[in-house]
């Protein structure tokens, strides 16, 4: 099955740097790859996403490039805030029959921004 | 808001028992996964269903089983508890067709479960 690893599992910048989440995933027939955002005791919010169709795709100050063929996808937040702070979740997804598109998902990443 | 609801927020029980968490999708949506969320496992896909019928299955043990009701809302009914079924339990659910676009997952708050 799908595998996804996720790197680094704690990240520490201070506000206003960027900060860069990497992914990679193993089966080479997923393509859809969500990012989530989950603050603590709530919910997993869907931030941004990309289909393999597409090599980058941007949201304000939220960036998602993938790279097909080495199998990895990154999330890029630039000018962080401290309300960026959380842990967020890179996944990787495809049809698996019957409209299943269950989600694998990274170990996570806890982004600390500092004021 | 996401607009996918579950209850309880909260539960908490003993070794042995059986409880039963319920989720309602958003307004349209037809597919409801469940995940389980713990500190050792991290996020992992339990168990998926669409317009009512089961379509895959995960890391969901012999335990635990779910449904989907007409009305699309799911209940996830987790027997014989164990120390370790102490989690958090999220539903998603999304639009569920293969069209573009119609995939996305979205989130309910989570029962979070305690055995005691």
């Amino acid at each position: 099955g799908e595998n996804v690893e996720q790197h680094p599992s704690t990240l520490s910048v201070q506000e206003g740097d960027s900060a860069v989440i990497k992914c990679t995933y193993s089966d080479s027939a997923s393509n859809y790859f969500p990012w989530y955002k989950q603050e603590l005791g709530k919910r997993p919010q869907l931030i941004i996403d990309i289909r393999s169709n597409v090599g980058e795709k941007k949201d304000q100050r939220i960036a998602v490039t993938l790279n097909k063929t080495a199998k990895h996808f990154s999330l890029h937040i630039t000018e962080t805030q401290p309300e960026d702070s959380a842990v967020y979740f890179c996944a990787a997804s495809k049809d698996s029959g019957g409209s299943n598109y269950k989600l694998t998902f990274g170990k996570g990443t806890l982004l600390t921004v500092n004021p | 808001d996401s607009g996918v609801t579950q209850t309880p927020k909260h539960l908490i029980t003993a070794t042995g028992q059986r409880v039963t968490l319920r989720c309602s999708p958003r307004s349209g949506d037809l597919s409801v996964y469940w995940y389980q969320q713990s500190l050792d496992q991290g996020l992992q896909f339990l168990i998926h269903y669409y317009n009512g019928e089961e379509r895959a299955k995960g890391n969901i043990l012999e335990r635990f089983s779910a449904q989907q009701f007409p009305d699309l809302h799911s209940e996830l009914n987790l027997s014989s508890l164990e120390l370790g079924d102490s989690a958090l339990y999220f539903c998603a659910s999304s639009v569920g067709s293969g069209r573009a676009l119609a995939i996305e997952q979205f989130f309910g708050p989570g029962t979070r479960l305690t055995v005691l």
